[in-house]
């Protein structure tokens, strides 16, 4: 059974485009996370959240903005797609926010063209 | 605030040799510790951590790493790479309350 999974794996799409990842866990952690990996493998942490509470926003565009509907379900809503979006993005959860292990998920590929 | 820096963004070893992947970090109150793995085309997985107590900590697939305050380290070790050790290793660091920060990674490749 999978504890962090996301949808789509793929996603390949035009500049200017508007696309969601969804992402669940069934681990009943309290904490979600995005993170962006780029192509030398860097991995930036985007946003968390605790319970449905956003608690980390890094300096990421407002053209990408989450979405926690309950604490086992985080999305990411990207508008107006540019090329310098082109990553693997990867959500995680982890028991309680702070020094907690985190569970990844398999990652969404996004390539925009 | 706290940092994460390892050392080598690439490491070779023979199959059967030792792996030893490095990492410093810097915190100024006791730090939470992580190793994980990222298989290629696969999400990051928890190799180990140290949270407090014994300084040496053991992990998955036989590796294991020592927490070193005096040299602010947390090297990663494995007596004997096997080819299936391939893939990128990240360090993480985390304070209580704060957000985890992650090393660079190091890709680990081992030869036949």
């Amino acid at each position: 059974d999978t504890a962090v999974s996301q949808t789509p794996k793929y996603l390949v799409t035009q500049m200017g485009n508007d696309k969601s990842i969804k992402c669940e866990q069934n681990l009943g952690h309290d904490t979600m996370y995005w993170y962006k990996q780029d192509s030398k493998k860097f991995l930036k942490i985007m946003f968390s959240y605790n319970n449905k509470e956003l608690i980390i926003n890094e300096t990421v565009p407002n053209r990408f903005s989450p979405k926690s509907p309950d604490k086992a379900h985080l999305n990411l809503h990207i508008n107006s797609l540019e090329l310098g979006d082109s990553a693997v993005y990867f959500c995680a959860s982890s028991q309680r926010t702070g020094a907690y292990e985190q569970y990844f998920g398999p990652g969404t590929r996004l390539t925009v063209t | 605030a706290q940092s994460v820096t390892q050392l080598g963004s690439h490491v070779s070893v023979s199959e059967g040799a030792l792996v030893l992947l490095r990492c410093n970090y810097s915190s100024s109150v006791p730090p939470y510790l992580f190793w994980y793995v990222q298989y290629p085309n696969q999400g990051l997985q928890l190799l180990l951590k140290y949270t407090t107590g014994a300084t040496l900590v053991k992990g998955i697939n036989g590796f294991e790493a020592e927490f070193k305050k005096s040299e602010t380290s947390f090297h990663l070790t494995k007596p004997s790479a096997h080819m299936s050790d391939a893939a990128e290793y990240f360090c993480a660091v985390s304070v209580q309350g704060f957000k985890t920060i992650f090393g660079a990674g190091t890709r680990l490749f081992v030869k036949a």
